[in-house]
């Protein structure tokens, strides 16, 4: 089955102590992202990552690092989490497509993360 | 910077009603408009989308609009059902490679039985 997975799925911890987030896909999609989804905001981009090795910064990417060593997998790392990255966060991956045909995003599941 | 606007943040329909949510878009030169459906605890998922070489695009019950010239996109559900009740999402992006989706605020739709 084609899917985007996510883990964990729900996870609270203390200020500062680091956390990786993963995302691992099974359809050989070339773009990956992620976001984090806050109550009236909608969803904001905190990175992307177009290619294996290839990643870059989307609107809200203070606090957070990622890498994209292998193209299925595309962890988010939070080295010193804060009370204000408490959240919803989603990963998403969808394939490059060419500049018209723009392709649909596939979501995980998402993690809820508390951060106390 | 780009952005896109939703309306109503909120929207109650009785049973059986047509329900519409608008977003309009400040990139002129989005190409894309995708829409999502994220029910309760669960991950946003695509209803339907349209690029921007069309006016119009039906799939049974739902339908979106799109005004290039005005910049506005629409969503339209006809006969509501209580499982239609969701958080829906529009977005807008301008394609190619990075093909970064901008999304709206999301409208809380809830279908009266």
């Amino acid at each position: 089955e084609a899917q985007v997975t996510q883990n964990p799925r729900y996870l609270i911890t203390v200020t500062g102590k680091k956390l990786t987030v993963t995302c691992s896909q099974n359809m050989n999609h070339e773009y990956m992202s992620w976001y984090r989804q806050d109550p009236g905001l909608g969803l904001r981009q905190i990175y992307y990552s177009m290619n294996v090795e290839v990643t870059d910064k989307g609107d809200v990417p203070e606090g957070y690092k990622v890498s994209r060593k292998e193209k299925r997998n595309f962890p988010l790392i939070l080295e010193s989490p804060s009370p204000n990255q408490t959240s919803l966060y989603f990963c998403a991956s969808r394939p490059q497509g060419d500049t018209w045909s723009n392709q649909p995003q596939h979501f995980g599941d998402g993690t809820r993360l508390s951060i106390l | 910077g780009e952005n896109v606007e939703q309306h109503p943040s909120t929207l109650s329909v009785q049973e059986g009603d047509s329900a519409v949510i608008k977003c309009t878009y400040s990139d002129s030169a989005s190409n894309y408009f995708p829409w999502y459906k994220q029910e309760l605890g669960k991950r946003p998922q695509l209803i339907i989308d349209i690029r921007s070489n069309v006016g119009e695009k039906k799939d049974q019950r739902i339908a979106v609009t799109l005004n290039k010239t005005a910049k506005h996109f629409s969503l339209h559900i006809t006969e509501t059902q209580p499982e239609d009740s969701a958080v829906y999402f529009c977005a807008a992006s301008r394609g190619g490679a990075t093909n970064k989706l901008i999304f709206g605020t999301g409208t809380l739709l809830a279908v009266q039985p």
